[in-house]
This record gives structure tokens, sequence and C-alpha cells, in this order.
């Protein structure tokens, strides 16, 4: 597609529910990463993929937080049984390859209730 | 943690005139990167300047990087109330075992631009 596609872009969901957040990256990037972004915040780093493969998982916060992305394509983050501090922009973004401009999506606001 | 720290925090400038957001950073980087936040949350890449590169242009962007300074400076000449927005930095880090392309971002400068 022309850009970074996520969705939902907005969720509102109870505490304790799982949530999965999807992005489709450019078409043709190899490389995907997830972002985090709390108000007044920069976007913080969550995990990494080239092609298939999670190359860098160490800014997911804790084990509820996890991500695939079995085709090397379209990539989804999932938060099982999340918690009211899990309340923040969660943002997709791809790149040509991992030293490219990299370019985000839109971002999926996730309000946990 | 947070690499790149931008300065200042909030900018309020009339249209036309010029304005100027500075970035300091801690580690060695390979490239520097300008976002600009709109009031719809998007996220748009604005200018890549690589660690070997000082000074780079786009329209009325731009960009110069001072690696023996750890900083970066963004400028936009001739405003507009378009350009109303928060500006962030973004570096990666050069560092032995960094994922390369990770990100770093700072808080990012609030740039309002009034009529």
């Amino acid at each position: 597609g022309a850009g970074v596609s996520q969705s939902p872009r907005y969720k509102v969901t109870k505490r304790g529910q799982d949530v999965a957040l999807r992005c489709d990256p450019i078409s043709g990037h190899v490389s995907l990463y997830w972002y985090r972004q709390a108000l007044g915040q920069g976007p913080e780093f969550l995990t990494y993929f080239n092609y298939e493969a999670q190359q860098d998982k160490s800014g997911l916060p804790n084990d509820r937080f996890s991500a695939e992305r079995p085709e090397g394509s379209i990539s989804t983050l999932t938060i099982q049984r999340t918690e009211q501090r899990d309340s923040a922009m969660y943002r997709c973004a791809s790149s040509f390859s991992p030293s490219a401009t990299i370019y985000f999506g839109e971002g999926s606001w996730l309000t946990v209730v | 943690s947070q690499q790149g720290e931008e300065d200042p925090q909030a900018l309020s400038i009339q249209e036309g005139e010029n304005a100027t957001m500075n970035c300091s950073y801690k580690t060695s980087i390979n490239n520097l990167q300008w976002y600009r936040q709109n009031s719809g949350r998007g996220l748009v890449h604005l200018i890549l300047i690589r660690s070997n590169e000082r000074e780079k242009h786009s329209g009325r962007l731009r960009v110069t990087l001072d690696t023996s300074k750890k900083s970066s400076s963004l400028l936009i000449t001739a405003s507009r109330a378009a350009d109303t927005a928060s500006y962030f930095c973004a570096t990666d880090a050069r560092l032995r075992g960094s994922t390369l392309g990770r990100l770093y971002f700072g808080r990012g400068t609030q740039l309002t631009v009034w009529p």
C-alpha cells in the first residue's frame, strides 16, 4: 500500500481482556517496528522484525506483550490481560532496510478501562 | 531511556518567522531523523541526516548535525500556521549489540505558529 496501515485506529477494552493490533507495512519493506507512545512523550521502541524474524524484543515491557510477523509482511502485536497502564498509542513503522528511512503508521489508540 | 532530547520544549512564533529547534543526544549514531507529529497524531518523516553529513536541506527545512557536540538543529524558514505541530528528533545508536534501525526519540518540541 501507499503507507503503513494500522488497525484498529481506536480500541477501548476492559481490563483483563486481550487485544490484538494489526500492522500492514509498506509493500516491499523488510524491516518492521512496533513503538508505544504515551501522551507528551516520544515513541518508545518495543520490538523489531526483519522479514519474519523477530530481531529484537527487548523493548517489550513484560511477557503479556508479544508480536509476530509470520509471513514477513503483516504483523500483529498482542497484549494479554490488559491493564490500565497499557493505555497508549501503539505505532507500527517499516523501512526498506534497517538503515533506511523509517515510516510510521497513524497508530492505534488503546484505552484500557 | 530516551537518548535524544529536544530544546526548547515549546516554541511560539508568528507566521513568516523562522523556527529553530535543537536536539542533543548521548551516544555515537549512524543517522539522525526528524519527524513531525500533527494534531491528527500522525508521525511524518521530515528528513534523515547521516553521521558523515553536516547539513541537509529539504524545501523550507534545514538540518545540521555536529557529531563532535552530539547535537542537531532543525530550522524551518518562513513558517506557516500549518507548521504547528510537535517535532521530534530520533537517533539510532551505534552501540555494540544495538539494533540497527532502532530509534530513540526525545519528548519533542511543540511549535505553535500564529497567523
